[in-house]
């Protein structure tokens, strides 16, 4: 059985502190993806990973991936409190299913 | 450039009853996807239509069941509602079946 597993679950940090939450999957594949979901809101596309040793910046969030560790990570720089979000990463497996198995889900609360 | 819509926003529903929710996919997307997120958790993939058909189908009983019209739009149908059916659902779409999915605000469904 396809899992993606996040950690950690919940994680609250300082203003300015760096952190990095993992993604590890147990199937082959080469597209990864970020997600940022606001409370009761819907999901924002952050990252598209599609290939062994992707990296991707955008502002203070930077995403990469191992294909052949099977994990991904979303490493935070300076938290800012706008970040306060729960983030989640989605496989895409090569199986050629095109469906989206998604983690469990990181909820990062940012301290002011 | 609208993005994915869904509606209705809300739904207050009672248990057995049945309930149709709608979708209209980003323009110049032909590919819909449906997922269930219930409270707490990430998103699971229900199915995907393509072409006006099913291609891919999660582990979800035949209660739920959709459809996708000539203008790609979708439809996703759930018969005997469960209390358990209490979720967000949540469309996607992508320009085919290949491609990043992106997703609508989504469907706050609540069986009593």
């Amino acid at each position: 059985e396809l899992k993606v597993e996040q950690n950690p679950l919940f994680l609250s940090m300082q203003e300015g502190k760096n952190y990095t939450i993992y993604c590890n999957y147990s199937t082959t594949s080469d597209r990864l993806y970020w997600y940022r979901q606001d409370p009761g809101k819907s999901l924002e596309s952050l990252f598209v990973l599609l290939s062994n040793g992707a990296v991707k910046q955008e502002g203070r969030l930077m995403a990469s991936l191992d294909t052949k560790a099977r994990l991904s990570t979303l490493h935070i720089t300076a938290a800012v409190h706008d970040l306060s979000a729960t983030y989640f990463c989605a496989v895409d497996p090569i199986s050629g299913t095109y469906k989206y198995i998604f983690g469990t889900g990181t909820r990062l609360k940012v301290l002011a | 450039d609208a993005g994915v819509t869904q509606s209705p926003t809300h739904l207050i529903k009672t248990r057995g009853q049945q309930v149709t929710l709608r979708c209209s996919p980003k323009s110049g997307h032909d590919t819909v996807s449906w997922y269930q997120q219930a409270l707490g958790q990430g998103p699971q993939f229900i199915f995907q239509y393509y072409e006006e058909e099913e291609r891919q189908r999660g582990n979800f009983p035949d209660r739920f069941s959709g459809h996708q019209f000539p203008n790609y739009s979708s439809e996703l149908n759930v018969n005997a509602l469960l209390l358990g059916d209490s979720a967000l659902y949540l469309c996607a779409s992508s320009l085919n079946m290949y491609e990043t999915q992106y997703f609508g605000p989504g469907t706050r469904l609540l069986v009593l």
